[in-house]
């Protein structure tokens, strides 16, 4: 069990706007450190989709956003597409643990 | 082109040992911290190690210490996890992803190169 928690899944029409949660700790998220997304289609490996908090790597559509408070982060897709579905992790640093921890991943479906 | 491509995944009986490696080109490898991330089958992901770009830093996820080795060759782009002892909770596709970071590998970095990951199953 992750120190991490997100949803299991979320689901969203196309053109509709989703957010996907992640919830931590004063040992990761709530101490200031980073919290990153990423994308991961079935079958393939996972992409960097968000990184520190707010930031899109070059050739992130705009559709996607961060945002972190306290000890929780959310990821924002808004314009669905039937292409958004995959499976998103968020990923912080834990003191406790001394290691980087990922939540146990968000199944979207677009409907 | 920038890419990273794992092998020496395959088929082990518990307590015996495998060699995972990882390829890098079309980037600076020597400057980067590498990490192993591994995700279970139906599972989610699960970081293993790093190593900083100098080989003089590695850390370990407690479920691996004292088990597995990361190391690298800057000289011939490689990257290496030498697992021992495995058991059958190790059975998982292994990845191998840069660290966003420069030479030092610092808590806040992310990971923003992956590679396709080899798969490793222990079973008797």
């Amino acid at each position: 069990q992750s120190v991490v928690t997100q949803p299991p899944s979320v689901s969203g029409a196309p053109g509709q706007r989703v957010t996907i949660s992640c919830t931590g700790s004063s040992s990761n998220i709530g101490a200031g450190y980073h919290v990153h997304w990423y994308q991961q289609v079935p079958g393939t490996a996972p992409k960097l989709l968000i990184y520190d908090n707010d930031n899109r790597p070059s050739g992130v559509p705009d559709r996607f956003s961060g945002s972190k408070s306290g000890t929780s982060a959310s990821l924002a897709i808004t314009g669905l597409q039937a292409e958004d579905e995959a499976d998103y992790y968020c990923q912080s640093y834990d003191s406790s643990l001394s290691g980087r921890v990922f939540g146990g991943g968000t199944k979207l479906t677009v409907l | 082109q920038v890419q990273l491509v794992e092998s020496g995944g395959g088929v082990v009986q518990p307590g015996e040992s495998l060699r995972l490696s990882c390829a890098a080109s079309g980037f600076t490898f020597s400057i980067f911290g590498i990490h192993w991330v591994r995700q279970a089958p139906g599972k989610g992901l699960e970081w293993v190690a790093v190593i900083w770009y100098d080989e003089n830093h590695k850390y370990y996820a407690d479920s691996v210490k004292g088990r597995f080795t990361i190391s690298r060759d800057n000289s011939k782009n490689m990257l290496f996890l030498q697992m021992n002892s495995l058991r059958a909770e190790d059975t998982a596709i292994y990845y191998c992803a840069k660290d966003r970071g420069v030479y030092q590998v610092v808590p806040n970095d992310s990971l923003d190169m992956w590679g396709q990951g080899t798969m490793v199953t222990v079973s008797s």
